[in-house]
C-alpha cells in the first residue's frame, strides 16, 4: 500500500526559504519507472503541478515559478524534498506529494497548509 | 503551456441523476488526460487516467471519453458522495496542468 505525507513548516516569513519533505513507503524510487511530484492549492484556488523527480534522479519543474523551485530525492530514506526560494504571500498555498504513475498521480499526500506572512 | 478549461464551474444536479463535465485543451493532448475528485479539506482521487480508463477503486457510474483537445467526464446515477469538486489534468507535456475545476452542488 503505497502512502505519502508531507511535513515543514506552516509559517514562513516573505522572502525566506521554504523546505517541505515528503515521507513515502510501499514503492521505492530507485525502482524504474517510479516518480513523486508536488502540487500545490492556495486555499479556495486551483490546482497547480509544481515539480517531479523519477527514479533516475531526472527533474522537472513549472517554468511559472521563475527558477525557485528545487527537488531532491533520498532513496535509502523515502524521502523527497522540495524547496521553495523567496516566498511571498501568494505561495500561500497546500502542498501536495504525490505518486506518480504514467503522468497520473494515483496517490496523494494529505497535503500541509503554509503560509507566507510577516 | 497547455491550458485546461473546464465547463461548467460549477454545476447543481439532484441524486439519481447524470452529470457530464467537459474539458478542452488549448492543443492537442492525445489521451493523456486525467479526471479527479476533490472533496473540502481532502486530498484529489484520482478517477479516470488515459482519457477513459477507470481507476481501480472507483465505482463505474464514472467515465471518461475524448481525445486530442475535447474531453468529458461523465456521472451517472449521482450518488451524495458525488458531490465536490472536480478537477482535468493533461500529461502531455511540461509543465503538467488542470483545469479551474468544476464544482458539483446538490440541487
Amino acid at each position: 500500500q503505497i502512502t505519502l505525507k508531507e511535513s515543514g513548516p506552516t509559517l514562513v516569513k516573505p522572502t525566506q526559504t521554504l523546505t517541505l519533505t515528503c515521507t513515502f513507503s510501499g514503492f521505492s524510487l530507485s525502482t524504474s519507472e517510479e516518480a513523486v511530484g508536488w502540487i500545490r492549492q492556495p486555499p479556495g484556488e486551483a490546482l497547480e503541478w509544481l515539480a517531479l523527480i523519477y527514479w533516475h534522479d531526472e527533474k522537472r519543474y513549472n517554468p511559472s515559478l521563475n527558477n525557485r523551485l528545487t527537488i531532491t530525492k533520498d532513496t535509502s530514506k523515502n524521502q523527497v524534498v522540495l524547496t521553495v526560494t523567496n516566498m511571498d504571500p501568494v505561495d500561500t498555498a497546500t502542498y501536495y506529494c504525490a505518486h506518480r504513475r504514467g503522468g497520473y498521480f494515483d496517490y496523494w499526500g494529505q497535503g500541509t497548509l503554509v503560509t507566507v506572512s510577516a | 503551456d497547455i491550458q485546461m478549461t473546464q465547463s461548467p464551474s460549477s454545476v447543481s444536479a439532484s441524486v439519481g441523476d447524470r452529470v457530464t463535465i467537459t474539458c478542452r485543451a488549448s492543443q492537442g493532448v492525445s489521451s493523456w488526460l486525467a479526471w479527479y475528485q476533490q472533496k473540502p479539506g481532502k486530498a484529489p482521487n484520482l478517477l479516470i487516467y488515459a482519457a477513459s480508463s477507470l481507476q481501480s477503486g472507483v465505482p463505474s457510474r464514472f467515465s471518461g471519453s475524448g481525445s486530442g483537445t475535447d474531453f468529458t467526464l461523465s456521472i451517472s446515477g449521482l450518488q451524495p458522495d458525488d458531490f465536490a469538486t472536480y478537477y482535468c489534468q493533461q500529461a502531455k507535456s511540461y509543465p503538467y496542468t488542470f483545469g479551474q475545476g468544476t464544482k458539483l452542488e446538490i440541487k
